[in-house]
């Protein structure tokens, strides 16, 4: 069975663009979060969306939001992309949002490079 | 005050040794992860941990509650097990949002 997938695997923008990247949970899974890693940092929380609503956002400005399809894959959208918005975008799905259910399982991630 | 402290920040041994590292958390959680992650960015989920103590293979995680602390011990290390480890807190409730430590940087040298 697949894990999580992800994409673009690499992607470089420019400063006011736009970005889109996408990630196809474990199936069965029904719960995507997102999380930007800055290099040398640990993971920070972007956004948490179980059955295509969103039940967690982070201290992320508007500039990044995200959506959940029917079939429960996701995707992350940053608009007007910043140096600093270059990162490491992960990507996790679990089955649930609590307990046993929670266990996260993670993408191979999408490295954005804003220039 | 992160959140979540983890320690060593670096920890370089030689093969065979037996390594700990410390993960310690202020807020109250309802499970801990251990996680894994290797050059080039891909994490890998070691254990989830709401008490007690958990094995697989050379890899033991522990936590302790009432302390708001967890340890997490690999056994005769290997080259192999060079990575960053991340320890990263669920607070509970309706939203599963991880809160991590910055990780622990391990090389182990043959």
């Amino acid at each position: 069975d697949a894990g999580v997938t992800q994409s673009p695997t690499h992607l470089i923008k420019t400063r006011g663009q736009q970005v889109t990247l996408r990630c196809s949970p474990i199936s069965g899974h029904k719960s995507v979060s997102w999380y930007q890693q800055v290099l040398g940092q640990g993971p920070q929380f972007i956004f948490q969306y179980y059955e295509k609503e969103e039940r967690g956002r982070g201290n992320f400005p508007d500039r990044f939001s995200a959506r959940q399809f029917p079939n429960y894959s996701s995707e992350l959208n940053v608009n007007a992309l910043l140096l600093g918005d270059s990162a490491l975008y992960l990507c996790a799905s679990s089955w649930g949002v609590s307990g046993s259910g929670g266990e996260q399982y993670f993408g191979p991630g999408t490295r954005l490079t804003v220039t | 005050k992160n959140e979540v402290e983890q320690s060593p920040q670096n920890l370089t041994a030689q093969e065979g040794e037996f390594i700990t590292i410390n993960c310690s958390y202020s807020v109250g959680i309802s499970a801990l992860h251990w996680l894994q992650q290797h050059p080039g960015g891909g994490i890998v989920s070691l254990f989830m941990l709401s008490s007690g103590k958990k094995k697989h293979g050379r890899l033991i995680a522990t936590i302790n509650i009432q302390e708001k602390h967890s340890s997490l011990h690999i056994t005769a290390s290997h080259p192999r097990d060079s990575a960053v480890y991340i320890c990263a807190v669920n607070s509970g409730g309706s939203n599963y949002k991880l809160t991590f430590g910055k990780g622990t940087l391990l090389t182990v040298n043959p």
